[in-house]
């Protein structure tokens, strides 16, 4: 069975930090996709990206940051220079053999960013 | 902007009522969802309609009733709920058709239903 887990439940900083958002994840399939999501206060999860599990390159995309770990399982997101805007809550997931009838998208609890001015 | 969109945004009705959610996407995408999302936990998938056919029902209660009229619309008919049912109920579209939204999903901002 698969599963996700983010850890971080709650993290607080300041405006201008860089933070790190945790995600460590289990599978018995070689071939998956590892997603994140982030939930503003308006409700709507915005997807952010999607990485599959043969591909192990880091990917940058303006702050955002995904650093991706086959060895240790994990699929960290670091923002650098926070932003208050970036408040959210943050969730990865996980899609082990999407050809598969009974593939599914397995959430994790998610991680309540708050950034302070 | 969301390009998937929900109607009404938030909803209170009784226990006796009968409400349905809207969700419209005009993305072309032939895959779409409907999600529930207790507070302070992750969604939760309910239905999965591929190419306007029901192709995964999660053991929903058949107080909930999903529909897809054509390729861009899908509702969310709701008949005799009860308070724990209190949630809100995100849709999301894919590009892809795998099972249960293997690719990339594209939400709307949810319906927010309270039932008293």
């Amino acid at each position: 069975a698969q599963k996700v887990t983010q850890a971080q439940t709650e993290i607080s900083v300041v405006e201008k930090e860089d933070v790190t958002l945790d995600c460590v994840y289990e599978t018995r399939d070689t071939t998956y996709y590892l997603f994140w999501y982030k939930q503003p206060p308006s409700g709507e999860l915005v997807f952010l990206i999607r990485r599959n599990s043969f591909d192990e390159q880091n990917e940058i995309s303006g702050r955002y940051s995904w650093n991706f770990q086959k060895s240790t399982s994990s699929f960290n997101f670091t923002i650098t220079a926070s932003q208050v805007v970036d408040s959210a809550v943050y969730f990865c997931a996980l899609s082990e053999a999407p050809w598969r009838a009974n593939s599914k998208l397995t959430f994790g609890k998610g991680i309540t960013l708050s950034v302070r001015p | 902007d969301t390009e998937v969109t929900q109607t009404p945004k938030h909803l209170v009705m009784g226990m006796t009522n009968k409400k349905s959610l809207k969700c419209e996407q005009h993305m072309g995408h032939r895959a779409m969802y409907w999600y529930k999302q207790k507070a302070k936990k992750p969604p939760e998938l309910m239905f999965v309609y591929s190419y306007e056919k029901l192709s995964i029902n999660e053991s929903v209660p058949s107080r909930f009733s999903p529909e897809c009229p054509n390729s861009s619309l899908l509702n969310l008919h709701l008949h005799a709920l009860q308070p724990e049912d209190s949630a809100l109920y995100l849709c999301a579209s894919s590009p892809r058709t795998g099972a249960r939204g293997t690719g990339e999903l594209f939400f709307g901002e949810g319906s927010r239903l309270t039932v008293l």
